[in-house]
């Protein structure tokens, strides 16, 4: 079956520190691979995505490649801001539908 | 429109009182999807609507939930007799018919239902 599964948060950093959140997916075929980031009050967003093997998505400093072997999708980024405190969702689309995990609270102090 | 609106925004209601709850997709967005977020938790599929092709009613909770879309407009979700856990934010989403493997959704700021 389909399905994604991510690291629990929360994770709190402070301002500059280094970020991963890990996200690791199954799937039957190939999906596209997304990584979705909630603002408090605000609805979901879409950060970055990457659509086959070894593509790298990248945008605002984020940045996730898709690995086959590991079935993995991490999110990296190298010096996370206050405003970057949000709720980020990994995502698969399989068969016309998206597969949410759970969601990873991050909180960065200034 | 130039996002995806949901109204109203909040909603506060009794215990075994129906709501309804509404969807303004993209203009020219064929795909349009409802789900619900329970509070500290991910997305939870509802339903799916791909133009006028039979809509994909398999995350459906109950038979008190319903939703119906007219075309490639305006969505309704309908929560019959609602009870506390029905208590979430439900969020729309909407795409191009060939968009979602490639650009994604985009999603509505959602809908806070509280049941009371």
């Amino acid at each position: 079956g389909n399905s994604v599964t991510q690291m629990e948060g929360p994770v709190t950093l402070s301002e500059e520190a280094f970020l991963t959140i890990n996200c690791t997916y199954t799937a039957t075929g190939y999906p596209s691979l997304f990584w979705y980031v909630q603002y408090p009050g605000e609805g979901l967003q879409l950060l970055l995505k990457a659509t086959k093997a070894d593509d790298k998505g990248s945008n605002k400093g984020f940045e996730a490649t898709y690995r086959k072997e590991t079935t993995s999708f991490h999110l990296e980024k190298g010096s996370v801001q206050v405003s970057d405190s949000a709720v980020y969702f990994c995502a698969s689309y399989n068969f016309n539908k998206f597969y949410f995990g759970s969601g990873t609270k991050l909180n960065v102090k200034p | 429109g130039a996002g995806v609106s949901q109204s109203p925004s909040n909603k506060v209601t009794e215990k075994g009182k129906d709501v309804e709850l509404r969807c303004d997709p993209i203009s020219g967005h064929t795909a349009l999807y409802w789900y619900r977020q329970r509070l500290g938790q991910g997305l939870e599929f509802l339903i799916y609507f791909q133009g006028n092709s039979a809509p994909d009613k398999s995350g459906l909770p109950s038979d008190r939930f319903s939703a119906e879309r007219t075309g490639e407009s305006v969505s309704t979700l309908t929560i019959q007799r609602t009870q506390q856990e029905d208590s979430a934010v439900y969020l729309c989403a909407s795409s191009t018919r060939d968009g979602p493997g490639i650009y994604g959704y985009t999603f509505g700021s959602g809908t806070r239902l509280t049941v009371v």
